[in-house]
């Protein structure tokens, strides 16, 4: 199974910081990534797919990069609505993996 | 609008049976794979099973293969899970999500299993 190992575990952003998350994969995952955002008590909602293709109705202020087994999801401008647990996912083979979560709280 | 809603959660026994059941609008349902995806309490997302538009091809996460099976019926747009021998780590909230190829593209609410004695 490819493992996903996303840093850190948490982090606290002030308003309008920029903001990175890191998700590694354990072997070459050829783009195949997405990254989703999950608020409390609601179910995860699709971010970025193919590791830089934003999904409709995502602000702008989010994008994703990366290739091989590294990549990263970036927020420009934190704003308070950002505020939840942000997860990678490799969508290359089953079993879909997910990486463990970020937690991203406003400072 | 896409919708998923999910139903059949409950409080079962350890080694008691469970369907849950998913019903999806705002889409040709029968033109997308579709999968379950679950959450432990304060966990996270374990990926389970994924179905493909025309239930030709099935796909399980290794360890609930042979207890957990996926399953549609198209002409009633909706999708299930039979979980069988239940144990108390099958304790999660699941979720359907529609298949975008190689993410989820749209999640339902989730309904709550919680299994305990």
């Amino acid at each position: 199974d490819i493992q996903m190992t996303q840093s850190p575990a948490s982090l606290s952003a002030s308003l309008g910081e920029t903001v990175t998350i890191q998700c590694q994969a354990s072997e070459n995952i050829y783009s195949g990534l997405a990254w989703y955002q999950q608020k409390p008590g609601k179910s995860p909602q699709l971010l970025i797919y193919g590791t830089s293709s934003l999904q409709d109705g995502v602000p702008s202020r989010f994008s994703g990069s990366g290739s091989g087994t590294q990549y990263s999801l970036k927020i420009r401008s934190m704003q308070t609505e950002d505020e939840g647990v942000y997860f990678c996912q490799q969508g290359l083979k089953y079993p879909y993996t997910f990486g463990g979560g970020t937690k991203l709280e406003l400072k | 609008e896409v919708q998923l809603v999910e139903s059949g959660g409950g409080l079962v026994q350890p080694g008691s049976s469970l369907t849950l059941s998913c019903v999806a609008s705002g889409f040709t349902f029968s033109n997308y794979g579709m999968n379950w995806i679950r959450q432990a309490p304060k966990k996270g997302l374990e990926w389970i099973a994924l179905i493909d538009y025309d239930s030709h091809n099935k796909y399980y996460e290794d360890s609930m293969k042979g207890r957990f099976t996926i399953s549609r019926d198209n002409s009633k747009n909706t999708l299930y899970l039979e979980m069988n021998s239940l144990r108390s780590e099958d304790t999660a909230i699941y979720y359907c999500a529609k298949w975008g190829g190689s993410y989820f593209e749209y999640w339902g609410q989730g309904v709550m299993v919680t299994v305990s004695s």
